[in-house]
């Protein structure tokens, strides 16, 4: 399954199919992305990033997708598992506003076993 | 074990009654940040270190203060709290001042201004 994460969407999948969560992002200018997973009652966690250099990342499980044309990023996750039941966000650096990030409000990720 | 604590991680308070939260972080990381998370609105950066004796505003800086007087520790001060700071605060730390690199953060300060 997939889904635009800009007002808290959630999206349901079946533990242990691929889940494709999606994020808008607002500037052109953004040189820097970072996916976090946010668990309840828990503060986010660093899950990957990617520099606007780059069109795909890979990590553990994990992937991003960056789309500079659309200024769309996605983070695939292989074979979801229950502890991957969170919610994501991304969060994009706009050169010259003082290592600031600004974040996306989230899509809330639930696997069902 | 490498991390960002945060004090108190739940609040309840009045109206005008000044606290501090403070966050402290073990990594020697250069770079410290605040944020705030409201339902629908992500995070939002009130201020950020680069370093010790240097602090600057983010986006929601109003009715917060911040010092940096050592490396390890960025308290978070509403001098005079109102219920529109009713929020989840986080701390978040990373290596260095550059742009890119990992934020750690804390786990949460739920603070409650009646």
């Amino acid at each position: 399954g997939e889904s635009v994460g800009l007002h808290l969407p959630t999206l349901s999948v079946q533990e242990g199919d691929n889940s494709i969560i999606n994020c808008a992002y607002s500037n052109s200018a953004s040189d820097y992305f970072i996916w976090y997973k946010q668990e309840s009652g828990k503060g986010p966690q660093f899950i990957i990033d990617i520099r606007s250099n780059m069109d795909k990342r890979q990590g553990q499980r994990v992937t991003v997708l960056l789309n500079k044309t659309v200024k769309h990023l996605s983070l695939q996750i292989a074979a979801t598992q229950p502890g991957d039941s969170a919610v994501y966000f991304c969060a994009e650096n706009i050169p010259n506003t003082g290592n600031q990030f600004y974040f996306g409000t989230g899509t809330s990720l639930t696997v069902i076993p | 074990e490498a991390q960002v604590t945060q004090n108190p991680r739940y609040l309840i308070t009045v109206t005008g009654k000044k606290l501090t939260v403070t966050c402290s972080q073990n990594m020697n990381h250069e770079y410290m940040s605040w944020y705030r998370q409201d339902p629908g609105l992500g995070l939002r950066q009130i201020y950020y270190s680069m370093n010790v004796e240097v602090t600057d505003k983010g986006d929601v800086p109003e009715g917060y203060k911040v010092s940096r007087k050592e490396k390890r520790n960025f308290p978070l001060i509403l001098e005079s709290p109102s219920p529109n700071q009713t929020s989840l605060y986080f701390c978040a730390s990373k290596k260095l001042a550059g742009f890119t690199g990992e934020l750690f953060f804390g786990e949460g300060s739920r603070l409650t201004v009646l």
